[in-house]
């Protein structure tokens, strides 16, 4: 069973703009995780956030957290044409052992 | 430090033989997956070990998929007999912890059944 949610499921943009993806889970979560996969590649963590956190930067990522409506985001600031990939949202469930269970992922293409 | 290694990168089959997946996983991680991805989806976790004893194999189609991870470092995959809508690419990762930590993925085994 699916835990995460993305939307939207593809989103296109221009280089330089800002892209935002937004993950909605179901149950109470330990933490989050947002991964990014290129096209036949395997999956790269990028940032994890934990239940008692709202907010995390990384470099040009930013994520937040907002329990109460069970959703987070991912937003990519300033998108380069290498940001090309898909995007994954990652939940650890509470009381589930540390299971991850990925949601369906955003594609996101940046045009040059 | 060396990532996931898994093996063969792509396979193709017929439907009804068989086929087996290795995975290596990053030196020191005690809990490793196999996750099945099918084209334009998010990965399904299969099974999931904590050393050497499985924490989770409750969606591993155990009529035909079988894994195991000898002595708590390697693990293979083996899918006997394949069907059509087990083509998928099938990704191993690994973790320090079963809880809270990046887990790390390998590039994947590509599994075609024609």
């Amino acid at each position: 069973s699916q835990q995460g949610e993305e939307d939207p499921q593809a989103l296109s943009i221009q280089e330089g703009e800002n892209a935002t993806m937004n993950c909605s889970y179901k149950t109470s979560i330990n933490n989050l995780q947002w991964y990014r996969q290129n096209s036949g590649r395997g999956l790269v963590h990028l940032i994890l956030i934990r239940s008692n956190e709202r907010e995390k930067h990384s470099g040009r990522l930013r994520v937040t957290l907002d329990t109460s409506k069970k959703s987070s985001s991912l937003l990519i600031t300033a998108s380069r044409a290498a940001d090309t990939a898909s995007y994954f949202c990652a939940t650890d469930a509470y009381n589930q052992g540390g299971k991850l269970i990925f949601g369906q992922g955003t594609e996101l293409s940046v045009k040059p | 430090e060396a990532g996931v290694a898994q093996s063969p990168r792509y396979k193709i089959i017929e439907k009804r033989q068989s086929v087996a997946f290795w995975c290596n996983p990053i030196s020191g991680h005690a809990t490793l997956y196999w996750y099945q991805q099918i084209l334009g989806q998010g990965p399904k976790l299969l099974i999931q070990f904590q050393n050497n004893g499985v924490v989770d194999d409750s969606q591993l189609p155990k009529d035909r998929f079988s894994a195991e991870r000898l002595k708590g470092v390697d693990s293979t995959l083996k899918i006997q007999p394949a069907k059509l809508e087990d083509s998928a690419v099938y990704l191993c990762a690994s973790s320090r912890t079963d809880s809270g930590n990046t887990i790390y993925f390998g590039e994947g085994s590509w599994l075609t059944v024609v």
